[in-house]
């Protein structure tokens, strides 16, 4: 089955800077790479995902980029601000909406 | 904007006792997940169901687990007899079909404790 590992487990940069989370992913059956973030006590909400068949995705602060040979893909957060301060998730899975498997998480802190 | 909505909120069982979590998936999507994320660990996936049968399930999904979509609009999750391990915040989630849309809304959870 699918297996993602993901890093680092936390990070800290200060406001302004950029922060890079990176996963890796074994089943190279897997398509579609959601990338999810989590506030205290709250649920996983989707942020950016990319599928297969594109390179680079960006949405405004927000990127991810995906190597499928390396099998690995990685979220870019520019201009980092306190309120991007949670949990990040990765996730992989099929393209027909079934079962993602999530990292571990990294826990990432803007220091104002 | 429509979302996922899970009841209840928090569920406190003694072990042992069989459990229900409820959740409403969006009423237009046809992919319905329960995951799990013990407290401070990273999200589970526990079981995926579509058409009306489970399509998919983890290790961790054994015969203490069920899941059950009654009528069209609910979708649930049962835990036979509860362990003190099971305690944990379980999120439902739904996804519409296809290759275009495969995003999966989750809802804010139900935090079942084990006591």
């Amino acid at each position: 089955g699918e297996n993602v590992e993901q890093h680092p487990s936390t990070l800290s940069v200060q406001e302004g800077d950029s922060a890079v989370i990176k996963c890796t992913y074994s089943d190279s059956a897997s398509n579609y790479f959601p990338w999810y973030k989590q506030e205290l006590g709250k649920r996983p909400q989707l942020i950016i995902d990319i599928r297969s068949n594109v390179g680079e995705k960006k949405d405004q602060r927000i990127a991810v980029t995906l190597n499928k040979t390396a099998k690995h893909f990685s979220l870019h957060i520019t201009e980092t601000q306190p309120e991007d301060s949670a949990v990040y998730f990765c996730a992989a899975g099929d393209n027909y909406g079934q079962n993602f498997v999530f990292g571990p998480g990294t826990r990432l802190s803007v220091l104002p | 904007e429509p979302e996922v909505t899970q009841t209840p909120s928090h569920q406190v069982t003694q072990m042992g006792q069989e459990v229900i979590l409820r959740c409403v998936p969006i009423s237009n999507h046809l992919y319905f997940y329960w995951y799990r994320q013990i407290l401070g660990q990273k999200v589970e996936f526990l079981v995926s169901f579509y058409n009306n049968e489970i399509s998919e399930k983890s290790e961790i999904f054994d015969d203490q687990f069920s899941v059950e979509r009654p009528d069209g609009s609910n979708f649930t999750l049962k835990i036979r007899s509860t362990k003190l391990e099971d305690s944990a915040m379980y999120f439902c989630a739904s996804s519409a079909q296809g290759q275009g849309n495969t995003e999966a809304f989750f809802g804010q959870g139900t935090r079942l404790t084990v006591v």
